[in-house]
């Protein structure tokens, strides 16, 4: 079965510091894996994803996720973070439910908090 | 283009009492996704529809929950009776997946406590 993992619980980082939100896959085949963040009281927010080509994808607010097959990573980066970024991210995997079709198997989530 | 949208956006119940939420996807939508986001945890899919049928339930626990997508557009997830291990943001999601595209939209969930 496809799954994600995100090592850390909270990542403390000051504003204007580059930042790293943390993710690790498994998978059989080709991953396709997704970041998404909430807000407080706010639904999932897609951010980017990665199907093929470049290992390195840009997506939404500046944010960016580096690809790493040999160590199956999909870690999210920004270089310069901001008070606004602060929210908790999912790294997402794609899978396959009973009937072939397509669903989303997420991790725990990481809380991001930028201090000012 | 409107949103996913929820409602409640927050329901309080005792234990052993039903509660019904509702979802209404972007349009054009075909999928549809119930999940469950217990605290401290990612979000869990319990349901997806495929237009108006059931394509994977297989995490629904159907002894006490049900969800329905009539027409193919609206959907209600209902729970009876409830529980307090049920206490959790309901997320709704819609999206078209297979179309080169696998992003899933949003709602802004219902957050349920039960006490």
């Amino acid at each position: 079965a496809q799954s994600v993992a995100q090592p850390e619980d909270q990542v403390n980082v000051a504003e204007g510091n580059p930042l790293t939100v943390k993710c690790t896959y498994s998978v059989s085949g080709n991953p396709y894996l997704f970041w998404y963040v909430q807000y407080p009281n706010r639904g999932l927010q897609f951010l980017l994803k990665y199907i093929t080509g470049d290992n390195l994808v840009k997506g939404s607010y500046g944010f960016e996720a580096e690809f790493n097959k040999s160590q199956t990573s999909f870690h999210l980066k920004k270089p310069s973070a901001l008070v606004s970024d602060s929210a908790l991210y999912f790294c997402a995997v794609r899978d396959r439910g009973a009937g072939g079709y397509i669903k989303l198997i997420f991790g725990a989530g990481t809380r991001l908090a930028v201090h000012p | 283009e409107a949103g996913v949208a929820q409602s409640p956006r927050y329901k309080i119940i005792e234990k052993r009492q039903s509660v019904a939420f509702w979802c209404n996807p972007i349009s054009g939508h075909a999928t549809l996704y119930w999940y469950q986001q217990i605290l401290g945890q990612g979000p869990k899919l319990l349901i997806q529809f495929q237009n108006n049928g059931v394509v994977d339930d297989s995490q629904l626990p159907k002894d006490r929950f049900s969800a329905e997508r009539l027409k193919g557009v609206d959907s209600t997830l209902k729970i009876q009776p409830a529980k307090l291990e049920d206490s959790a943001v309901y997320l709704c999601a819609s999206g078209t997946p297979g179309q080169n595209t696998d992003t899933q939209y949003f709602g802004p969930g219902t957050r349920l406590t039960v006490l």
